[in-house]
Order: C-alpha cells, then sequence, then structure tokens
C-alpha cells in the first residue's frame, strides 16, 4: 500500500510570483484535503476535494485554488504569493469525502516566499 | 465555530515518567476526534479515532480517552523517541474539514 506523497519538499518564491503543489493520495482513496501549517500552530483546513468536486472550503481567499484528478491526486496553486503563504502545506487523503474516516497525510511542502 | 484547546503547550519528561495531555473541545455535534503525533519539518503521523463519550484506545505507551468535554493522552513510562508534537483535531457538524489545536509539544529526556 503506498502513502501519500507530496512534491516538491522545498520551494521558495518570491512576492508576486505563483506556486503549484502535487499530491498523490493514498492507495484506495478517493479524498484529498489540503491544509496550511504556520511554524507553532495546527494545520488550517484549506479545502478538500472528492471525487474531483470541491467538497468545503475554509478561510483562505481565491487566490488559492485547488484541482483533482480521475487518478484522485490533486494540486493547490497559490497566485499572487504574499510573505505570510510561507508555511508547511499538508496533503490528506481519506475515503468518501465528508465522512468522519481517518485522514492520512503527506510529509508537507515547506514553502518560503521571499 | 469549532474551538479545540490543548494543554500544556510544552512538556518535557524524563524517561519513564508518566503523564497525560489534555484536548479540550467546543464544537456542535462531534462525529470524532483524533489524535496525531509530529516530528518537526514533517506531515502528521495519524495515532488514534475516538468517536463517543466513554471510549478508549491504546496503542503500544499511548492512550486515548474521550468525554463529553474532552480527550486525554496517556503517556505511560516514555522513552525519547516519543519525543514529538502531539496534535488533537475533530470533525463536527455538517463539515469535512479537521479542526486542529495547537499541539503539546513533548519531550523525554534520559
Amino acid at each position: 500500500e503506498t502513502g501519500v506523497t507530496q512534491s516538491p519538499t522545498h520551494l521558495i518564491k518570491t512576492r508576486g510570483q505563483q506556486v503549484t503543489l502535487r499530491c498523490s493520495s493514498q492507495s484506495g482513496h478517493n479524498t484529498v484535503s489540503w491544509y496550511q501549517q504556520a511554524l507553532g500552530q495546527g494545520p488550517q483546513f484549506i479545502f478538500q476535494y472528492y471525487r474531483e468536486e470541491e467538497n468545503g472550503r475554509g478561510n483562505f481567499p481565491p487566490r488559492f485554488s485547488g484541482l483533482q484528478f480521475p487518478n484522485y491526486s490533486s494540486e493547490l496553486n497559490v497566485n499572487a504569493l504574499e510573505l505570510d503563504d510561507s508555511a508547511l502545506y499538508l496533503c490528506a487523503s481519506s475515503l468518501d469525502g465528508g465522512g468522519d474516516n481517518e485522514q492520512f497525510f503527506g510529509p508537507g511542502t515547506r514553502l518560503t516566499v521571499l | 465555530e469549532d474551538q479545540v484547546t490543548q494543554s500544556p503547550e510544552a512538556l518535557r519528561l524524563q524517561e519513564g515518567e508518566s503523564s497525560s495531555l489534555n484536548c479540550s473541545y467546543t464544537v456542535s455535534g462531534l462525529r470524532g476526534l483524533f489524535w496525531y503525533r509530529q516530528d518537526p519539518g514533517k506531515g502528521p503521523e495519524f495515532l488514534f479515532t475516538l468517536y463517543s463519550a466513554g471510549e478508549e484506545k491504546e496503542k503500544e505507551r499511548l492512550k486515548a480517552t474521550l468525554t463529553k468535554k474532552e480527550s486525554f493522552l496517556h503517556i505511560t513510562a516514555p522513552k525519547p523517541e516519543d519525543s514529538a508534537t502531539y496534535l488533537c483535531a475533530v470533525i463536527a457538524g455538517t463539515a469535512s474539514k479537521l479542526t486542529f489545536g495547537t499541539g503539546t509539544r513533548l519531550q523525554v529526556t534520559l
């Protein structure tokens, strides 16, 4: 059974640029959730995708957008990067979005915005 | 809005010194409470799910319990390799998201 993978591991961007982060879900899972974790804080929910449709969104501006593909992998896109976007971005996969099933996390992508 | 508060923020134990971490929550319609372990710079690792008050789960030196207002993670005879941040999260109401606390940083020394 393959776990959740994310790429890239680290990324450095400058303010105003755009970034795309990628996530491959665990084998058999059809739901992907994205979280942002600032240093010393708990992860904050960005949005969730279930069977290629957005299935819930947190308090993040529209410049945070996402996509889920037929193989259930997912992308997180952030436009017009701001300094405060520097964080660890986590992807979690689970079965059947909106349910009470465990969410399994990937290793994260560390984004630094200069 | 769902709220999760963890205490203490940091805890330092000697090897073998048992203790408990607390997670209190204020939600409307708890559907599940989750415990995760997170090592520095890595993604959270799933430990337990608890669904109803009175439920308990164990794994090695860890035991999680749940009441109607809080959950405890009991660590019995901890070892240095148990050093990590322990995160508590809830899913509630009709939401599809996990709401996390800020975590407890545990350090176990020899």
